[in-house]
């Protein structure tokens, strides 16, 4: 089965903080993505990379930047957190070769204070 | 951008019950996915449709995608408790990106 790990389920931050939400899949998965969802509406793309090296802004990406040096990890990086970066973030990964099903991480409630 | 509308965004549904949820793009896709999130839980994939008119049944889920390919619908026919969470669409464009709808809750009354 795929698996989508994600480092932290829950995190506790303030205001200005940096932080770090790490990603890994085991599946050798090309592409990698990482949501935002908030009660009605749905999940948000931020950021997502096709390749090593690789990263494309989503349709929110302000406020954030993302990193990708090997295949199986994406990280996620908050330089300076704020009170409306309070939310779930979901890791997804797909492969480029199938249908382009997305397989999401358990997801990771973030808090800043 | 390209938006997705899924509606109604609650659906209270009595046990036995069949409901349909409704997704809407603002441009053509090039496909859609269904997505569902129990309580507590990440999205699963459920099924994607790509062709014009297309539909697919899943046991007692059946999803169509509309003709124009902007539109998208899930029917659940005797719902069950097991049917309860949140439901998805994503509509596909240009870039293979996904664009989500804002799901439908779905709630069974027993």
């Amino acid at each position: 089965d795929v698996k989508v790990t994600q480092s932290s389920r829950y995190l506790v931050k303030r205001t200005g903080e940096k932080v770090f939400l790490e990603c890994v899949q085991d599946m050798d998965h090309e592409n990698m993505f990482w949501y935002r969802q908030d009660p009605g509406l749905g999940l948000r793309l931020i950021y997502f990379s096709y390749d090593v090296k690789m990263k494309e802004k989503g349709d929110i990406p302000e406020g954030y930047s993302v990193s990708r040096e090997k295949k199986e990890r994406f990280s996620l990086i908050l330089e300076s957190a704020s009170t409306n970066q309070t939310s779930m973030y979901l890791c997804a990964s797909s492969s480029a070769a199938n249908t382009g099903e997305l397989f999401f991480g358990e997801g990771s409630r973030l808090t800043v204070l | 951008g390209q938006q997705v509308m899924q509606i109604p965004q609650y659906q209270h549904v009595q046990e036995g019950e069949d409901f349909t949820t409704y997704c809407n793009s603002s441009t053509t896709l090039s496909n859609i996915q269904w997505y569902k999130q129990r309580p507590g839980g990440h999205p699963v994939f459920l099924i994607q449709l790509v062709k014009s008119g297309e539909v697919k049944k899943q046991k007692r889920l059946t999803f169509q995608f509309g003709e124009a390919k902007k539109n998208s619908s899930l029917h659940i026919t005797a719902t069950q408790t097991t049917d309860v969470g949140t439901y998805f669409c994503a509509g596909g464009a240009a870039g293979n990106k996904l664009t989500f709808g804002g799901g439908t809750r779905v709630l069974v009354k027993p």
